[in-house]
Formats: C-alpha cells, structure tokens, sequence
C-alpha cells in the first residue's frame, strides 16, 4: 500500500533542533490529517486541511507547526520540542472531511 | 466532552472463538461510524464504516458491525475469528465539523 507516504520513518531530535515531518498521498484527495499515536491513548487530531487550507486546529502547541502547499502534500514542522512529544506520527487523507481516511505509515519520533 | 470508549483494551481468543469489540461514543448529533484495524507492521486501514441506512454493517474479512443509536454503541463483530484476526482495533466517531474522534484501541490476539 503506497497511497500515503511518510518520511522519514524514524526521527531522533534534540530539544533545539528543527525538523520536518513530510506526507503524501497520491489518492487524489482532497483533506489531510496530523494526528499523534502515543502508547495506550487514543490517536489525537493536530490539525485537518481540505482544499489546503486549515479547518481544524486542535489545541496544538505552537512548536508543532503544518504546512500544506498543495493537495497532495503535508508537512509537520517541529521546533523545540519537548520529550512528551515523543509518539507515532500519523498523515491521513480522505476524498473528503467525512470520509474514510487513508493512514501512512507513521514517523516514529523521539525527542531526547 | 465528546469521547470514544472502547471496553477492552486487550482480548485474547482461541481461533474459532466468537468475537465482539465494544465501541461507545458520547454525542448527540448525526455521526458517521468507523472501525479501522491495524495489522502488525502494517498501517491502519478500514475495516467498515456506517454512514446512514441499515444500522447492520458487513465490513472485511467477515467483520460486521451493528449501529445501536439508542445505546450510542457501534460494536464489531466476527462469528469465528482466525488467527490472522491478530491486529488492534480503533473505533472512530466522526462528528460534526471536521473531526474524527478515535478510541484507545482494542489490541487482539488469537491462538492458533
């Protein structure tokens, strides 16, 4: 399955580092999704774009900050994080914001 | 708040064993229902959705999933499992505007 794609797949970073999460999907959809999967809670919406623009920002601290230049692409720029961060990064997309999402891989990333 | 319970966090069944995952939902209005499964070392994809019409969803691999509004439950259902059922089940609510609640997650195993 390469509907969604997400690099990198693991990612190790320093509490004043910059990195970048990328996502893409070639399904031809519409809306994409950050969510975070930390170990024995529920995924966590971050943020929804459709038609690349932002829908839904779901609390999220500022050091976690998305960029979506075109439907087909979704970036999670991350700055001084914190080691509660550390989790599975997920990208999802849908046709639509009702619709079943298609899930990549993850990046699995931890903040020393 | 809006929530997504699921009962079990972890099940364990003998293959040929009767299976039902319970999925509760706290929300008034008009939802549209999910179950997602994520296989080991693959990413989450869909097993069934419930949007509106026969509250009786037949999904993949012999899942079904009934809709009880009166309950707010959407529980997931499998007559005889095998050992290839083996994954986590995720239990997603999508609800007005443009998010989708997910539960905790139902880790399965079944003994071959």
């Amino acid at each position: 399955e390469t509907g969604v794609t997400q690099t990198p797949r693991h990612l190790v970073m320093g509490m004043t580092n910059k990195k970048s999460l990328k996502c893409e999907q070639h399904l031809g959809h519409n809306a994409m999704y950050w969510y975070k999967q930390s170990a024995k809670k529920p995924l966590e919406l971050m943020f929804v774009y459709s038609l690349e623009e932002r829908v839904e920002n779901n609390s999220v601290p500022s050091r976690f900050s998305p960029e979506c230049p075109n439907s087909s692409h979704l970036f999670l720029h991350l700055h001084t994080l914190q080691p509660e961060d550390s989790a599975l990064y997920l990208c999802a997309s849908s046709q639509d914001t009702t619709d079943t999402q298609y899930f990549g891989p993850g990046t699995r990333l931890t903040v020393l | 708040a809006q929530s997504v319970s699921q009962h079990n966090h972890h099940v364990i069944l003998s293959e040929a064993a009767s299976l039902e995952l319970g999925c509760n939902y706290s929300y008034g209005g008009t939802v549209n229902l999910f179950w997602y499964v994520q296989y080991p070392g693959q990413h989450l994809q869909l097993l069934l959705k419930y949007f509106s019409g026969d509250p009786l969803v037949k999904g993949i691999k012999g899942f079904e999933a009934e809709f009880i509004k009166s309950k707010f439950s959407f529980n997931l259902r499998k007559p005889s499992v095998q050992w290839s059922d083996t994954a986590e089940y995720f239990c997603a609510v999508k609800t007005g505007g443009f998010k989708t609640l997910f539960g905790a997650g139902t880790r399965l195993f079944v003994k071959a």
